[in-house]
């Protein structure tokens, strides 16, 4: 069955510092891969995929994630945070071929500091 | 174009009453998928529905149920309402066939069971 394990509820970084968002997945196919970030009373808001292709996923607002198989890892990352990018960060695994019947992490709480 | 759209937004119902949640995709697409979100469980998939047939289920109780309409309009009911319903229940949609494989939310609806 697959599974997603987000390391660390909550991350709290300075502004400017690097963002480092763990995530592993089980799988026992191919997976297609999502990050989903919410902000506070509202819904998901798609911040990158992988579906197939190159393992470097760039998304919106400056966060890319890499995909590696061995490691069985899709860890977001972001150079450098901004204060907007605090937030409720969500890892999801798809095993069908739609990428729909997401099957979500716990989440992990950003807090940008000033 | 206009978003995914859930009404209601709030709604508080009684243990042991049914309620029924709607959500309406973006226009032209075809999947429509439903996740409960509640602190403890966090996000977990419900069940989705294309072309007016459930195509995907969780792992829910049959107290909830779902279906969608020929205009792709999509409702869920819950019966028999427990005090761990309340939730926020997040509606997506996705244009199956396309590259992106992504999923867009809706803001979801708040249910409160007292």
């Amino acid at each position: 069955a697959q599974s997603v394990t987000q390391l660390g509820s909550h991350v709290s970084v300075s502004e400017g510092a690097l963002v480092l968002l763990r995530c592993n997945y089980s799988s026992s196919v191919p997976p297609y891969l999502f990050w989903y970030v919410q902000y506070p009373n509202q819904g998901l808001q798609l911040l990158l995929k992988y579906t197939t292709g190159a393992t470097l996923v760039k998304g919106i607002n400056g966060f890319e994630a890499e995909f590696k198989k061995s490691e069985t890892s899709f860890h977001l990352t972001k150079p450098s945070a901004h204060m907007s990018d605090a937030a409720e960060y969500f890892c999801a695994v798809s095993e069908n071929q739609a990428g729909t019947a997401l099957i979500f992490g716990k989440g992990t709480t950003l807090s940008v500091s000033s | 174009k206009a978003g995914v759209t859930q009404t209601p937004r709030y709604l508080i119902k009684t243990r042991g009453q049914q309620v029924t949640l709607s959500c309406s995709p973006i226009s032209g697409h075809r999947s429509v998928s439903w996740y409960q979100q509640t602190p403890g469980q966090g996000l977990q998939f419900l069940f989705e529905y294309f072309s007016e047939t459930q195509r995907n289920k969780g792992n829910f109780p049959g107290r909830f149920s779902g279906r969608q309409f020929s205009n792709s309009r999509s409702e869920m009911n819950v019966s028999t309402l427990e005090l761990g319903d309340s939730a926020l229940y997040l509606c997506a949609s996705s244009l199956i066939g396309s590259a992106g494989y992504e999923q867009y939310f809706g803001p979801g609806t708040r249910l409160t069971v007292t």
